[in-house]
């Protein structure tokens, strides 16, 4: 199946600072790419939709200039979380689909993102 | 919006049991109907899915069924085995215009005992 690559996969950053999250599909072309936030032992929690060459789509309660995120090219897209503080510690999880026939597919996840702010 | 409500949240089963998890969705407009296994520390993957123009898929001990009237689906897994214990996730994805955004359930810890 298809490959998407997260880079990196746990990172440890002081309060303040900003942490970047990289997502690259490998093997294919994703239009669309989807960050989520998972704390342990629930649910996946979508918080944006990415799409290339256009603005995210941030779901509700979602802070679009404290989650950045750029999807720059079809095989790339980025978040950044801007002066992360402890509440933010979380593991963000990317996920793209095929930029292939417009129905619904299988969504490819990346394999995690694991923040932990000091 | 889509609404996915998953039960049970945790199942215990002994090893060669089955194992069934539920959800209901809420859009009627929801064509596919992806289930997730998510290990713990790992990425989710897909087991197995089922688009709303079949009423049942299987694959070797994994099989779905899907009622669209009712809006619910289910998920079977037969003769567990210990490797089988994970989180499993189920979605639901109304189309979107060219794309889709699935709404993912809360899921499910199951537990498999040798």
């Amino acid at each position: 199946g298809a490959v998407v690559s997260q880079h990196p996969s746990w990172v440890i950053c002081k309060s303040g600072t900003s942490v970047k999250i990289e997502c690259r599909s490998l093997d294919f072309q994703a239009t669309t790419m989807f960050w989520y936030r998972q704390f342990p032992k629930q649910s996946l929690m979508l918080m944006a939709t990415s799409n290339e060459g256009s603005k995210a789509t941030y779901e509700q309660g979602v802070e679009k200039d404290k989650f950045l995120i750029n999807h720059a090219s079809l095989t790339l897209s980025t978040l950044t979380v801007t002066s992360a503080h402890p509440e933010d510690s979380s593991f963000y999880i990317c996920s793209a689909r095929d930029a292939g026939p417009a129905t619904n597919t299988e969504a490819f996840f990346g394999q995690g993102t694991r923040l932990t702010v000091v | 919006g889509e609404n996915v409500e998953q039960h049970p949240s945790t199942l215990s089963v002994q090893e060669g049991d089955s194992a069934v998890i539920k959800c209901t969705y809420s859009d009627s407009a929801s064509n596919y109907f992806p289930w997730y296994k998510q290990e713990l520390g790992k990425r989710p993957q897909l087991i197995i899915d089922i688009r709303s123009n079949v009423g049942e898929k299987k694959d070797q001990r994994i099989a779905v069924t899907l009622n669209k009237t009712a809006k619910h689906f289910s998920l079977h897994i037969t003769e567990t085995q210990p490797e089988d214990s994970a989180v499993y996730f189920c979605a639901a994805s109304p189309p979107s215009g060219g794309s889709y955004i699935p709404t993912f359930g809360r899921g499910t810890s199951l537990i498999v005992h040798p």
